[in-house]
């Protein structure tokens, strides 16, 4: 099983502020790579898939990098609506699995 | 519009089974591959499942292997999950997911709440 690494747990950013949020698999996924974001009492959401297509209806201000092993999400400049926990998921390898979240919130 | 509604969630004791049900519409349900996801509470996210559009392939993860049994029927646009032999930790909001990928999940369920408790 493919173990999803997500750092940090927790990251602090003002609103308008770049985050920057990494991914790391415990071996290769090439470029199978997706991102999720979930806010509370919600399903979470696609946000990316194949390390940096963004899904229908996601904003530019969502991109993603990476390859291999490592990874990153990044919000290039956060918005209210994005304070929210994010997740990594693998799509190369059966189990499919996900990392463990990151939670943005508000400094 | 796409919408996944799950139903058949509740309180069952351990050792016991339910079967969840997910409807679905706005897509064409019959060429999806379609998968579970679960989310303990407080939790991150686990994939559980995976069937593909003409159940000719599934998927488990190891921790319902043999307990849990996932199938669908296209003519009623339904997925479901057969749970038995359930314990305290299968407690979780229980998502069905799929996408046009079918192992990316670009649609969810609002999901439904199984507790095991006694």
């Amino acid at each position: 099983e493919i173990v999803m690494t997500q750092s940090p747990a927790t990251l602090s950013v003002s609103p308008g502020e770049r985050a920057t949020l990494s991914c790391r698999a415990s071996q290769s996924v090439s470029s199978n790579l997706a991102w999720y974001q979930q806010k509370p009492g919600q399903a979470p959401r696609l946000l990316i898939s194949g390390a940096s297509t963004r899904a229908t209806g996601i904003p530019a201000r969502f991109s993603g990098s990476g390859a291999g092993t490592e990874f990153t999400l990044s919000i290039s400049s956060l918005q209210s609506e994005d304070f929210a926990v994010y997740y990594c998921q693998q799509h190369n390898n059966w189990p499919l699995t996900f990392g463990g979240g990151t939670k943005v919130e508000i400094k | 519009e796409v919408q996944l509604v799950e139903s058949g969630g509740g309180l069952v004791q351990p050792g016991g089974s339910l079967r969840l049900s997910c409807a679905a519409s706005g897509f064409t349900f019959s060429i999806y591959s379609m998968n579970w996801v679960r989310q303990a509470p407080g939790k991150g996210l686990e994939w559980l499942s995976y069937i593909s559009s003409g159940s000719n392939t599934i998927y488990y993860a190891d921790s319902v292997k043999g307990r849990f049994t996932i199938s669908r029927d296209n003519a009623k646009n339904s997925l479901y999950l057969q749970m038995s032999s359930l314990r305290a930790e299968d407690t979780a909001v229980y998502y069905c997911a799929g996408g046009r990928g079918g192992t990316t999940f670009e649609y969810w369920g609002q999901g439904t709440l199984v507790t095991v408790s006694s």
